[in-house]
């Protein structure tokens, strides 16, 4: 376990709302991800960072912003939510020095 | 590019049969690759993982997959399903380097196993 909490666990909102979810790592771990969950879609990537303030589009990251202002943080923005963003956003970082990325419990949205 | 594949989206089997979950990827490169397995409303969580050492890999709770570059494939296995081995199974790529490292995940086999 890498010590990796998000917040909120569950949330809903209207379309149109501007919607920001947080992951809190406590391993130091340079790398961290956002990925988004939909049934027939497996897990997409959606913005990732390599440090602080250093960060990058994943494969569906219209719609999306992020932020890394310290290396335990990594905010994920929806600008203004649309309901095709309904879905499970799982956090997770990378140590690199273990070849494996280790993930947060997921935050479940609905936008309503 | 790298890509993975995932041949199967659902497999039942008994309670106490051989498991058999079947990924084929492509890579230009010598790749790292893993079997994560998500419970019913729970995380993700690393069930094994090769990065270019043994090419039979052994994991958590019974599970092992063997690599085979000739057939590109890392094909999931257990000798006796267990009830509780009913999950969502993702087959994982990594793709890039450095600053660009990223994970390619494949759609997903659900295995239901029936007692």
């Amino acid at each position: 376990d890498a010590g990796i909490t998000q917040s909120p666990r569950h949330k809903v909102t209207e379309t149109g709302t501007p919607v920001t979810l947080r992951c809190h790592q406590t391993e130091n771990h340079r790398y961290m991800y956002w990925y988004r969950q939909d049934p027939g879609h497996g897990l997409r990537l959606i913005h990732y960072s390599y440090g602080v303030k250093d960060t990058d589009k994943g494969e569906v990251s219209d719609g999306y912003s992020v932020s890394r202002s310290k290396t335990e943080d990594f905010l994920l923005t929806l600008e203004s939510a649309t309901s095709s963003q309904t879905s499970v956003y799982f956090c997770a970082t990378d140590s690199l020095t273990n070849n494996e990325q280790f993930f947060g419990p997921g935050t479940r949205l609905t936008v309503l | 590019a790298q890509s993975v594949t995932q041949l199967d989206s659902h497999v039942s089997v008994s309670e106490g049969t051989p498991v058999l979950l079947r990924c084929n990827y492509s890579s230009s490169y010598s790749p790292s690759l893993f079997w994560y397995v998500q419970h019913p409303n729970k995380g993700l969580q690393l069930l094994l993982k090769y990065t270019s050492a043994a090419t039979l890999v052994k994991g958590i709770n019974g599970f092992e997959a063997e690599f085979k570059k000739s057939e590109t494939s890392f094909h999931l296995t257990k000798p006796s399903a267990h009830m509780s081995d009913a999950a969502e199974y993702f087959c994982v790529v990594t793709s890039g380097a450095g600053n660009n490292r990223k994970l390619i995940w494949g759609l997903g086999t659900s295995l239901a196993v029936n007692p």
